[in-house]
């Protein structure tokens, strides 16, 4: 399978506690997302990396949260002190052109 | 208001109908537009890419893109009960912001 893989598929957690979770683009796509999505919505735009670089962050993205894409390969998106607001589903996509969806990290914080 | 509107359904047809899904957008500056479906606990899967006004067919679908009133279709032919889904649209500025601004999806039930 060539698309975009996401780790873990689902994670539960604690209030308080840090989560962090994992997506492999598709392998020739320099540009990266990550998106988050609550029941009945659509995605939301969090941030994007031009290979290394993060280019933008949403006003979604609080201090809590951050990104990183090291080698301009996988990136990582991190959670810190979660909130029961931060429950839902983190989708990554890459793209060239097109942007493609990861299956998504579904995140439940109780 | 939302820059981006769609009903949310859910849309209840029996197998074999014509569906037809709708956004519309407020922001003139968005210049593509993707339609994404999603099944339950899955990811966006991309359907259909359309770049400005104009009509796109591929298969069973058919989309439709009409800027002057700020307004995009989908249509399904032929349903069946497979593309019971979250059909999400999709829009962009330009080829260079990767953004994409999403309605809430509408959810889409073809029962046998």
């Amino acid at each position: 399978d060539t698309g975009v893989s996401q780790d873990p598929r689902h994670k539960i957690t604690k209030r308080g506690q840090n989560v962090t979770f994992r997506c492999d683009p598709i392998s020739e796509h320099n540009r990266l997302y990550w998106y988050r999505q609550t029941l009945g919505q659509g995605p939301e735009f969090l941030t994007y990396f031009q290979n290394e670089a993060q280019l933008e962050k949403s006003r979604l993205l609080s201090d809590r949260f951050s990104a990183e894409r090291p080698k301009g390969s996988f990136s990582t998106l991190e959670i810190q002190r979660t909130e029961q607001g931060d429950s839902a589903m983190y989708l990554c996509a890459s793209s060239q052109t097109i942007v493609y969806f990861g299956p998504g990290t579904r995140l439940l914080v109780l | 208001q939302k820059e981006v509107e769609q009903d949310p359904g859910p849309l209840s047809v029996p197998e074999g109908a014509i569906v037809s899904l709708n956004c519309t957008y407020s922001n003139s500056a968005f210049q593509y537009f993707m339609w994404y479906r999603q099944y339950s606990r899955k990811g966006p899967e991309l359907l259909m890419y359309t770049y400005s006004s104009g009509n796109k067919e591929d298969g069973r679908f058919t989309a439709q893109v009409d800027k002057s009133s700020k307004y995009i279709s989908l249509f399904i032919r032929d349903s069946q009960p497979s593309d019971s889904a979250t059909y999400l649209c999709a829009m962009r500025e330009d080829y260079n912001t990767d953004k994409l601004i999403f309605g809430t999806g509408t959810r889409l039930q073809v029962f046998p």
